[in-house]
């Protein structure tokens, strides 16, 4: 069975840019949770998806967006880069919202 | 604002040691117990989850869980150079989100 799937994997971006984040779940799982992870603040949650219906949101700027599509399959967007934005992206898949979460490699974001 | 605290480490034990990695957590309503392992560059990977009280057992790791004292540990027998990572300890409550710790840096040294 295929694990959680991420691209781009890495990627370089300039402030004032935006950049989209694509996640596809472990087959079957119908919800996906993006995590930040910086050295500073550790994991932090940015928002969960379930069947196309965003069901829980972290405490990001308006910048942090997302969505999850009827294959469950999900993107995440940020606007208007800034410096601080550079990080470790996670998508992570749960067959529900209530159950055991397993994490793709990541997208490590860099802003210059 | 649901806490889960960590020492950061780093947690140096000598290689055929015990480590005995602790977490505590404030929301007295969290359900689900989680440990994650994460080596250096890499993403966190699911070691064991806990959602009783007493100890749980999976080959070299066992998970404990207090949940009166809002505690749960992690220890690993017969340590390996090897399992040096971050682990992460990650509490969830019903559908609100896993909270994650900040991880506590091992070191098995052989």
């Amino acid at each position: 069975k295929a694990g959680v799937t991420q691209t781009p994997r890495y990627l370089i971006k300039t402030r004032g840019q935006q950049v989209t984040l694509s996640c596809s779940p472990i087959s079957g799982h119908r919800s996906v949770s993006w995590y930040q992870q910086t050295p500073g603040q550790g994991l932090q949650f940015l928002f969960e998806y379930f069947s196309e219906t965003q069901r829980n949101k972290g405490n990001f700027p308006g910048r942090f967006s997302g969505r999850q599509f009827s294959n469950s399959r999900s993107e995440m967007n940020v606007s208007t880069l800034e410096l601080g934005d550079s990080a470790l992206y996670l998508c992570a898949s749960s067959a529900d919202s209530g159950n055991t979460i397993y994490f793709g490699e990541g997208s490590w974001l860099t802003v210059v | 604002q649901k806490e889960v605290e960590q020492n950061s480490g780093p947690l140096s034990v000598p290689e055929g040691a015990i480590a005995s990695l602790n977490c505590t957590y404030s929301d007295r309503g969290s359900q689900s117990f989680f440990w994650y392992r994460q080596y250096s560059g890499k993403s966190p990977e699911l070691i064991m989850s806990i959602y009783s009280n007493g100890d749980k057992e999976d080959g070299r790791f066992t998970a404990q869980l207090n949940k009166a004292s809002q505690y749960v540990s992690l220890l690993i027998r017969d340590s390996q150079p090897s399992d040096s990572a971050t682990y992460l300890c990650a509490v969830k409550s019903g559908n609100t989100p896993l909270v994650f710790g900040k991880g506590t840096r091992l070191s098995v040294i052989a």
